[in-house]
């Protein structure tokens, strides 16, 4: 079975970087691709961004273009998600999660990483 | 970019309700549209794709409509285990925009 299994919690100061790993296993890796989707505390879901682990093709949001580097090693099967220049407003749980195959519709999700970003 | 705007970003409703949440898209987004259900401390669950689709495993309550611009999501009787925040995506191109979720409650 699909399982996406992430690195665990992080606490950063601000201007620091993070990098989150999200290692899968039960499928064949490089035919899919991985979101990062991250949720604040108490807010809603926001997408980051998009690695293709077949191309290594991205697409960054915007919020976030700039600060963000998402790769993957096939080597390992593992995805990965830098944020650099962290800010407070960065803290949340950081989510990897598997496309459908095909298109960027997200099937399956890691567990989630908390990243605390605090002085 | 595309927007996705969910309404309303809250509701109570009684057990065996029929509850309804619109998505709006600010373009047509075709039938790229996707619901997730969230339950609290827990992962987002992908309920219907497509905008129709129900995903295997989901109960037959839920269902999902519209096309291009306007979806609905359908809950046609609520029961406890409903108790979630759903949120719509568009994943037709990058960025793959989330609403901004409505919370269901039991009233």
């Amino acid at each position: 079975q699909v399982q996406l299994v992430q690195s665990g919690a992080e606490v950063k100061k601000p201007g620091a970087s993070v990098k989150v790993s999200c290692k899968a296993s039960g499928y064949t890796f490089s035919t899919y691709g991985f979101s990062w989707v991250r949720q604040a505390p108490g807010q809603g879901l926001e997408w980051m961004g998009y690695v293709s682990a077949y191309s290594g093709h991205t697409d960054y949001a915007q919020k976030v273009q700039g600060r963000v580097t998402m790769t993957t090693d096939s080597s390992t099967r593992t995805a990965y998600m830098e944020l650099r220049s962290l800010r407070s407003d960065d803290t949340a749980v950081y989510y990897c999660a598997r496309d459908q195959g095909g298109t960027y519709l997200i099937e399956y999700w890691g567990q989630g990483t908390l990243v605390t970003v605090s002085s | 970019d595309i927007q996705m705007t969910q309404s309303p970003s809250s509701l109570s409703a009684s057990v065996k309700d029929r509850v309804t949440i619109t998505c709006r898209a600010s373009q047509g987004i075709g039938n790229y549209l996707a619901w997730y259900q969230q339950k609290p401390g827990k992962l987002p669950k992908l309920l219907i794709y497509g905008a129709t689709t129900l995903q295997s495993g989901v109960p037959s309550r839920f269902s999902g409509s519209g096309s291009g611009t306007e979806f609905t999501l359908t809950i046609s009787s609520l029961q406890p285990e409903d108790v979630a925040t759903y949120y719509c995506q568009k994943y037709n191109t990058a960025p793959l925009t989330f609403g901004g979720g409505t919370k269901v409650e039991i009233k």
